[in-house]
């Protein structure tokens, strides 16, 4: 069973800053892995998502990398800013026949102005 | 493109009542959904796995008589929450499969969010 672990729970940091937040999960067998943001009370905003061919992937200011074989993942953020204050959420796909998406319970990100 | 839309975005209703929510892929065929509800503060469960003409697949501890799945056509997949009590509000997602050049992603609806008093 797919279990997927992000660390820290919680991240608090001054504008500016930049900022990496990272995914673990235990099953390697993965798809792809996909990294979303979640406003308080919203639903889903897709960021990024990475094949499982794939190391990284780069939006913006964002930038995913994944590392199957050790089971992790990490979403980097470059110069955040205020608006950046979210929910970020970490989720593989898996399960060969039983397709299934796996979230990690996200990190809580603010960013201080 | 690959967007999925529900409906209704919030409802209330009273302890005991059936509350239907709706999702559909609106630019695509979707043969596959799939329902999360996400508590408070926690990441999102997933519910079911709905294939359009079949019945659905339940995750372990999901009661399929409380939460009655139908995906009648490829674009549309309802749940309906029957005899809703207070336990059963919180935020239920679904999401859709293209199995288009994105065969492996999902895409979610915006989400409903369901207060049973």
């Amino acid at each position: 069973k797919q279990e997927v672990t992000q660390i820290p729970a919680a991240l608090s940091v001054p504008e500016g800053e930049n900022l990496v937040l990272n995914c673990s999960f235990t099953d390697s067998a993965i798809y792809n892995l996909q990294w979303f943001r979640q406003d308080p009370g919203k639903g889903l905003t897709s960021l990024l998502l990475i094949q499982s061919s794939q190391r990284e992937q780069t939006s913006g200011r964002l930038n995913a990398s994944l590392d199957k074989s050790s089971g992790r993942s990490t979403l980097y953020i470059a110069a955040s800013q205020p608006g950046d204050s979210a929910t970020y959420l970490c989720a593989c796909y898996s399960g060969g026949s039983n397709y299934k998406l796996t979230f990690g319970k996200g990190t809580l990100l603010t960013v201080n102005p | 493109g690959a967007v999925v839309s529900q409906h209704p975005s919030w409802v209330i209703c009273k302890s005991g009542t059936s509350v239907k929510i709706e999702c559909r892929s609106l630019d695509f065929q979707a043969t596959t959904m799939f329902w999360y509800r996400q508590f408070p503060k926690q990441s999102l469960m997933l519910m079911a796995t709905s294939n359009e003409g079949s019945k659905a697949t339940y995750e372990q501890g999901v009661e399929k008589d409380k939460f009655l799945i139908n995906h009648a056509s490829l674009t549309l997949s309802t749940l309906t929450v029957t005899s809703a009590h207070p336990e059963d509000s919180s935020f239920y997602i679904c999401s859709a499969r293209d199995w288009g050049p994105s065969y492996n992603e999902q895409f979610f609806g915006p989400g409903t969010r369901l207060t049973v008093l």
